[in-house]
């Protein structure tokens, strides 16, 4: 069964600055991976789907990659700024469903 | 410590007909939030309840998707005439409070004849 972990828990970092989520998945057949964004009272909202044929995929300040091969994706967040601040969460899509990491509470520090 | 609990896992219906989901959240959550993926799209937030109350709907298409909690029983999303392009799969979550972590249920695949 696919297994999601994502490093660091937590993450405060100051305003402006560029930096990187962690996801590491088990199975490497997954069909896809996604990353989330979690605001409180809120759904999840999504911020980057990667099909399993793609690499990488981009949007706005977000940018986020897929290595099969070694397990890992990563979310890279550039100039981050105060309305970053929310709970990322990846989610694998395989065989077995969806499954989600635990996510990481990012504050970004004004 | 049963997790969410959705059922049925795969539903099978022929267009016009009526879909019904349902969600039974973990036990002491009284937030439950849906959400719908599409093949090859990812998940997507659809509506969100607290006992009897709709707090966020404003992922739930206009017409024909209803979705309510009601003080017992579990959560229901109904599709009422049901297209071809209401096949997908249907995920509910629960959350005991505001703001705390969600979990997941395994999702109904909804798949429309």
């Amino acid at each position: 069964k696919q297994e999601v972990t994502q490093i660091p828990a937590a993450l405060s970092v100051p305003e402006g600055e560029n930096l990187v989520l962690n996801c590491s998945f088990t199975d490497s057949a997954i069909y896809n991976l996604q990353w989330f964004r979690q605001d409180p009272g809120k759904g999840l909202t999504s911020l980057l789907l990667i099909q399993s044929s793609q690499r990488e995929q981009t949007s706005g300040r977000l940018n986020a990659s897929l290595d099969k091969s070694s397990g890992r994706s990563t979310l890279y967040i550039a100039a981050s700024q105060p309305g970053d601040s929310a709970t990322y969460l990846c989610q694998g899509g395989g065989a077995d469903g969806l499954t989600f990491g635990k996510g990481t509470h990012l504050i970004i520090q004004p | 410590n049963a997790g969410v609990m959705q059922n049925p896992r795969h539903l099978v219906r022929r267009r016009g007909q009526e879909a019904r989901l349902r969600c039974s959240p973990m036990k002491g959550h009284s937030h439950v939030y849906w959400y719908r993926q599409l093949p090859e799209e990812g998940l997507k937030f659809m509506v969100y309840l607290q006992k009897e109350n709709i707090i966020d709907e404003s992922g739930m298409p206009k017409e024909r998707f209803s979705a309510e909690f009601p003080k017992e029983g579990p959560s229901i999303l109904r599709i009422q005439q049901v297209v071809r392009g209401d096949s997908a799969a249907y995920f509910c979550a629960s959350s005991p409070k505001v703001g705390q972590p969600q979990h997941f249920g395994d999702g109904t695949r909804l798949s429309i004849l």
